[in-house]
């Protein structure tokens, strides 16, 4: 069956430290692969998109393709980066997202 | 244009009763999309529609539930007997459908939270 997995659903960091949030994937072919944000009170929005390669607000991610995993990073967490993180790979005839189960992410002052 | 706009915002109803969630697209976007969230849960993909046309449903859109998209603009989502098991925020997106405009990101409202008591 075709899945994202998104193993850890709360981690903490503190302030400066480096965080990885872990998504792996279980599709056929080779699947678009986003990650999308949710701060507090806010509406979901996109993140990052694998095939542009882009650095967004420090975060990065990189598609394993021989691990089948899209794990997010960014080297220093502020605090401001608090928030639910969503790995969604878009897939099927509607092109629709299909969203991992998040992972709430804690940056400790 | 404001983005993506969902009415009403929260919705509290009797078990039994019909609701109906409208959706306000990115004016210039041909695809929309609802989505169902439950607490702890990534938003599950519910049904798509391409201008007018609904072109896909998810096995987790029952008999109750029906979708519409009568002008290609705005949408419905109405249920129809709720259950407590309805209750969920209801999330819409809505995504161009242009050659050279699409980018395959989806644009979210802020949601439709229902409440069956």
């Amino acid at each position: 069956a075709q899945r994202v997995t998104q193993p850890e659903k709360l981690l903490s960091v503190f302030k400066g430290a480096p965080v990885e949030l872990k998504c792996n994937y279980s599709y056929s072919g080779s699947p678009e692969l986003f990650w999308y944000v949710q701060y507090s009170r806010q509406r979901l929005q996109l993140l990052l998109r694998h095939i542009s390669r882009e650095s967004i607000k420090g975060f990065t991610a990189d598609l394993n393709k021989g691990e089948t995993s899209f794990h997010l990073k960014k080297p220093f967490a502020q605090e401001e980066d608090s928030a639910m993180y969503y790995c969604a790979p878009l897939q099927g005839g509607a092109r629709q997202l299909t969203f991992g189960s998040g992972t709430q992410l804690t940056v400790l002052p | 244009d404001t983005g993506v706009s969902q009415d009403p915002r929260h919705k509290i109803t009797k078990r039994g009763q019909n609701v109906t969630f409208r959706c306000d697209p990115i004016s210039e976007h041909n695809r929309l999309y609802w989505y169902r969230q439950t607490l702890g849960q990534g938003p599950e993909f519910l049904t798509y529609f391409q201008n007018e046309a609904q072109l896909e449903k998810s096995r987790l859109l029952s008999d109750r539930f029906s979708a519409e998209r009568p002008k290609g603009s705005f949408s419905t989502l109405e249920i129809q007997r709720t259950e407590q098991g309805d209750s969920a925020m209801y999330l819409c997106a809505s995504r161009s459908g242009l050659l050279g405009g699409d980018t395959g990101e989806l644009f979210f409202g802020e949601g439709s939270r229902l409440t069956v008591l």
